[in-house]
């Protein structure tokens, strides 16, 4: 009973550098969501999307870039690490929005050195 | 433009005693709230979740929520909290995003830390 798997669940990275991050889901779910969670500002969305082929900017989109190539995947890519990316990352899905709940993943500890 | 207001950053409590975490939201428009609990290291969870009908919602774990919208809140209580009750808990809302899609605006957190 997998829900949402997200890959890795740390990494450690240069300035500079560059990575994806993997979500997967195993629910059919056609919504799904990228957030960082950073401390005292709960959870910010970065990227959504709502359907396999199709992506929309969230809160805090700048330096990051999303791909929903397959329904279950979910890929968060950063092209240039920078500091302030230092964040816990959390992808979340969901059957619909509004009034569907989201499941989400444990997160990716992610540092930028 | 909706928003998320939890009232307290920290709640200490001793084990067996009553809590109330508190959440406050601005919204012109009806609202759907909920309540999610992080326990370390782990993602956010499901507690309960506020609709429609009753005001007063229950949830996992022994908690309840009363949603009252005179004063825009939807806060948390439990009648009795145990150690296993410590973690985070984070109040959200529904908003509407640009394209027409309903997102989840959250809270800053509570984090709750129940002492022996």
């Amino acid at each position: 009973n997998a829900g949402v798997t997200q890959t890795p669940k740390f990494r450690v990275l240069k300035t500079g550098q560059s990575m994806t991050l993997l979500c997967a889901q195993d629910m059919n779910h056609e919504y799904m969501y990228w957030y960082r969670q950073d401390p005292g500002m709960g959870l910010r969305l970065i990227h959504y999307s709502v359907g396999e082929g199709t992506t929309a900017k969230g809160e805090v989109p700048d330096g990051y870039n999303v791909s929903r190539l397959k329904k279950q995947n979910f890929l968060l890519g950063l092209e240039s690490a920078a500091p302030s990316q230092t964040s816990v990352y959390f992808c979340a899905s969901s059957y619909s929005a509004g009034i569907q709940p989201q499941h989400f993943g444990d997160g990716t500890r992610l540092s930028i050195l | 433009a909706q928003s998320v207001t939890q009232l307290d950053s920290q709640v200490p409590v001793f084990e067996e005693a009553p809590v109330e975490l508190r959440c406050n939201y601005s919204s012109s428009v009806s609202v759907y709230l909920f309540w999610y609990v992080q326990y370390p290291n782990q993602g956010l969870q499901l507690l309960l979740k506020y609709l429609s009908g009753s005001t007063l919602v229950k949830g996992i774990n022994g908690f309840e929520a009363e949603f009252n919208k005179s004063q825009t809140s939807f806060h948390l209580r439990k009648p009795s909290v145990h150690i296993s009750d410590t973690a985070e808990y984070f109040c959200a809302v529904t908003a509407m995003f640009s394209g027409g899609y309903n997102k989840l605006i959250f809270g800053a957190g509570t984090r709750l830390a129940v002492h022996p």
